[in-house]
């Protein structure tokens, strides 16, 4: 089975400052996505990524994807306190049909 | 009507009661999912359709039982659950093949609480 680690779990960081969190997974792919998803709402597709090197930006948040590393980093930049909420990485593998391997998720905080 | 979405939004039942969760999708898509999310645990993947056939079926308890009558609807029907069945359940589609993305569009989820 495809496992998807996702750190940090909980982030809580000061408005104006810069963190990355980091998506590991365990087999090849070239599919992977970033949710948002806010306390008692669905999930939100914020970036798609489907190769390696892709690099994606939307505002504050910039994605990307290394695919020899297995790794996917989401980018805050001057957080606000509007970004807080749950962040999750998902990934499909090369070889798992079309089945979506989701992370831990990260909770993250921006506090004024 | 937009995107996906789900009734009810909040279900409390008892263990021998039988219930039925709706996800209807208005994008065209040609797969549909059924998600359970949990505190603290990943998503899980409970059901998937393509093409309105049963395509995954991930080691889902029996007492979860899904139908799929058309490309837009999906129901799970509920019965005789347990109190650690009480989840968030999410439905999602997407558009699959034809060089498209695979992106996962959710619904707002119906909350469960089985007492």
């Amino acid at each position: 089975e495809l496992k998807v680690e996702q750190n940090p779990l909980f982030l809580s960081m000061q408005e104006g400052k810069n963190y990355t969190i980091y998506c590991n997974y365990s087999t090849t792919s070239d599919r992977l996505y970033w949710y948002r998803q806010d306390p008692g709402k669905s999930l939100e597709s914020l970036f798609v990524l489907l190769s390696n090197g892709a690099v994606k930006q939307e505002g504050r948040l910039m994605a990307s994807l290394d695919t020899k590393a297995r790794l996917s980093t989401l980018h805050i930049t001057a957080a606000v306190h509007d970004l807080s909420a749950t962040y999750f990485c998902a990934v499909v593998g090369t070889n798992t049909g079309n089945q979506f391997y989701f992370g831990t998720g990260t909770s993250l905080t921006v506090i004024p | 009507e937009t995107g996906v979405t789900q009734t009810p939004r909040h279900l409390v039942m008892g263990m021998t009661n039988k219930k039925s969760l709706k996800c209807e999708q208005h994008l065209g898509h040609n797969a549909m999912y059924w998600y359970k999310q949990s505190a603290k645990k990943p998503l899980e993947l409970m059901f998937v359709y393509n093409f309105k056939e049963q395509t995954e079926n991930n080691s889902v308890p029996s007492r979860f039982s899904p139908e799929c009558p058309n490309s837009s609807h999906l129901f799970l029907h509920l019965h005789t659950l347990q109190p650690e069945d009480s989840a968030l359940y999410l439905c999602a589609s997407s558009q699959e093949g034809d060089g498209t993305s695979g992106e996962l569009f959710f619904g707002e989820g119906s909350r469960l609480t089985v007492l």
